[in-house]
């Protein structure tokens, strides 16, 4: 199975700061990577796909960004619904596998 | 919008198999790779495994050996069967949607199920 290391795995920040959480792949998963949000009692929601590209009706403050195994998510400026927790997740090899996830809180 | 909910047991017993259903609305079940993916309580996730419309499937190994997934077209649904359950299997059970097998675009609500005597 292909890892997926994920940091880090929690992090509190200001509103209106920028957020950074990376992904890192055991090995080459050229862009098959997805970012979902999940907040607490809900499903995981899809925000980016392959890699870079923000799923229909996301807002443009998110962001992904990388290829290979080096992958970054990024928040432009936090908003307080945002508070989520954050998962990575590889779809290049089966079975796919997810990041430990990120806990995002506001400082 | 497509929309998926599971449906079975809340409760079921160790050694015992777990048994859930999706059903899809809003949308065709042709097409599209359909998954279960869980989350033990407080915890990640954990990819299970896809049927595809057609009913090829693939299943992640750590758990090959007691999954079965399977179709119903006629009726937009798809159901998962996990055998010899144990008290590591208590978690929420979210079927979901994807173009790409093992990718999830869109995830049903999740259903809680508890292992226990």
């Amino acid at each position: 199975d292909i890892q997926m290391t994920q940091s880090p795995s929690s992090l509190s920040a200001s509103v209106g700061d920028r957020v950074t959480i990376t992904c890192q792949a055991s090995q080459d998963i050229s862009n098959y990577l997805n970012w979902y949000q999940q907040k607490p009692g809900k499903a995981p929601k899809l925000l980016i796909y392959d890699a870079s590209n923000l799923e229909t009706g996301v807002p443009s403050r998110f962001s992904g960004s990388g290829s290979g195994t080096d992958f970054t998510f990024t928040i432009s400026s936090l908003q307080p619904e945002d508070i989520a927790t954050y998962y990575c997740q590889q779809y290049d090899n089966l079975p796919g596998t997810f990041g430990q996830g990120t806990k995002l809180e506001i400082k | 919008q497509v929309q998926l909910q599971e449906s079975g047991p809340g409760l079921v017993k160790p050694s015992e198999t777990l048994s859930l259903t999706c059903t899809v609305s809003g949308g065709s079940i042709s097409s599209y790779y359909w998954s279960w993916i869980r989350q033990p309580p407080g915890k990640g996730l954990e990819w299970i495994g896809y049927i595809y419309y057609s009913g090829s499937t693939n299943y992640n190994p750590s758990l090959k050996s007691r999954v079965t997934i399977s179709v119903d077209t006629s009726k937009n649904q798809f159901s998962l069967k996990l055998s010899s359950v144990t008290a590591a299997d208590t978690a929420v059970y979210y079927c979901a949607r994807g173009l790409i097998a093992a990718a999830a675009e869109d995830w049903g609500q999740g259903t809680l199920v508890t292992v226990s005597s």
